[in-house]
């Protein structure tokens, strides 16, 4: 069974950096390309940034490109997003999610998802 | 950015009903289009991808249809564990974009 488990989130302060992660069991992790997914209190869902299997490739909202990082290391199953200069409207859940090959492209989808970790960013 | 919009944003059914949700795309984005459902305080699901296939596991009362900038979710026989929020997501190309949501509610 594919299970993914994020963590990392917490309350931090305005400008702030945090690092997510998500842990990835269940397929051969290196094959598949997975995003993060995030969705602010009581809104609705917003894609955030994609990477391939290789971590070759990586994509990017306009919303946090330059201040966001994606990165995996494939021999541990894991992804990272770093996230710096945050701001209050970073403050949401951060999904991560699997695609259904290597590489993000034209006909992909996010399945399954983890569960979420909760980031607020306040002073 | 492909804009996808939603209708309605919430709605109200009997158990037993038919239920449909729309999906427009601001342009054509061919059969690209996954449908999601969201319960509440749980993560999404996906439903339907590439606009009518079936994912596997999902009931047969869901089912997806439309090409090019419209696309519609059907749920045949609504019951009560089809609370949820529905959302629309085209992968034509990136930013992937999803809709505002569809809130759906038992009568």
């Amino acid at each position: 069974e594919v299970q993914l488990l994020e963590s990392g989130g917490a309350l931090v302060q305005p400008g702030g950096s945090l690092r997510l992660s998500c842990a990835a069991s269940g397929f051969t992790f290196k094959n598949y390309a997975m995003s993060w997914v995030r969705q602010a209190p009581g809104k609705g869902l917003e894609w955030v940034s994609g990477i391939s299997g290789s971590g070759g490739n990586t994509y990017y909202a306009d919303s946090v490109k330059g201040r966001f990082t994606f990165s995996r290391d494939n021999s541990k199953d894991m992804l990272y997003l770093q996230m710096n200069s945050l701001g209050a409207e970073d403050t949401a859940i951060y999904y991560c999610a699997k695609a259904p090959n290597w590489n993000w492209g034209p006909g992909a989808w996010f399945d399954p998802w983890g569960q979420g970790t909760l980031v607020t960013v306040s002073s | 950015d492909i804009q996808m919009t939603q209708s309605p944003s919430s709605l109200s059914a009997s158990v037993g009903d038919r239920v449909t949700i729309a999906c427009r795309a601001s342009r054509n984005i061919n059969s690209y289009l996954n449908w999601y459902q969201q319960k509440p305080g749980k993560a999404p699901k996906l439903l339907i991808y590439a606009a009518s296939s079936l994912q596997s596991g999902v009931p047969s009362r869901f089912s997806g249809s439309g090409s090019g900038t419209d696309f519609t979710l059907t749920i045949s026989d609504l019951q009560p564990e089809d609370v949820a929020t529905y959302y629309c997501q085209q992968s034509y190309s990136s930013p992937w974009t999803f809709g505002q949501g569809t809130r759906v509610e038992i009568k």
